[in-house]
């Protein structure tokens, strides 16, 4: 079965970049039929869609973090990546991989998170 | 401000029937977008429960079902559990803000 798998940085520091890796495995990510999130979650808070990207390369980002956030992908290492600029303490979350489906954009696959923790 | 709005806490004792709303608007829930239900226990990744409006995945107990009318949605849980106890979201899509939308979660606790 699909599964996804987060890497990358536990700790950041403010100013710089937060990067993230997503790994698929168990099912290609050139499917048609998804689109790769990345949804985060403070420390005892909610849920935060982030964006998504899609086999093509298009993306779309939650406005909010539009300015400061890319995702990509690459179809051969069955990858997809975040980065988020100009990080501070109010970045510091739990971040997920997920994979929406095409239709309604319903998670139906989450990676186990990673946290990450803004901090000098 | 979440743009769904969902009660941040629910209770109930085992054996009984809760329910969680979620309240959306004309550009989300109430536009015909699809919602979408997850449950997430202490310590781990949100697992989906429902999704489009009323469908259970694979695995999910009938126990959970889910309802949509107009510009709200809501999740029912009946013959509560101890192992029911965990926060639960809601999703949609909103058209003004061409994205995914959470609801900011109900803490749902087994009495």
């Amino acid at each position: 079965q699909v599964q996804l798998q987060e890497s990358g940085p536990g700790l950041v520091k403010p100013s710089q970049t937060l990067s993230l890796s997503c790994t698929v495995s168990g099912g290609s990510i050139s499917s048609g039929d998804h689109y790769w999130s990345w949804v985060r979650q403070p420390p005892g808070k909610g849920l935060e869609w982030i964006g998504r990207t899609y086999y093509s390369g298009s993306t779309y980002y939650n406005p909010s973090l539009k300015s400061r956030v890319t995702i990509s992908i690459d179809t051969s290492r069955n990858q997809f990546f975040l980065r988020l600029t100009s990080v501070t303490a109010a970045d510091t979350a739990v971040y997920y991989c997920v994979r929406a489906d095409f239709g309604d954009f319903h998670g139906d696959i989450w990676g186990q998170g990673t946290m990450v923790t803004v901090s000098s | 401000q979440s743009v769904l709005t969902q009660p941040p806490s629910v209770s109930g004792a085992p054996g009984q029937r809760v329910t969680i709303s979620c309240t959306g608007s004309s550009s989300n829930i109430g536009a015909g977008y699809g919602v979408h239900w997850y449950q997430q226990l202490p310590g781990t990744a949100p697992k989906l429960l429902i999704y489009a409006n009323t469908n259970r995945p694979s695995g999910v107990p009938d126990r959970f079902s889910g309802s949509k009318s107009g510009a709200s949605a809501s999740l029912a849980i009946t013959g509560l559990q101890a192992e029911d106890e965990a926060d639960y979201y809601c999703q949609s899509y909103d058209s003004t803000l061409s994205g995914v939308v959470f609801g900011g979660g109900t803490k749902l606790t087994v009495l």
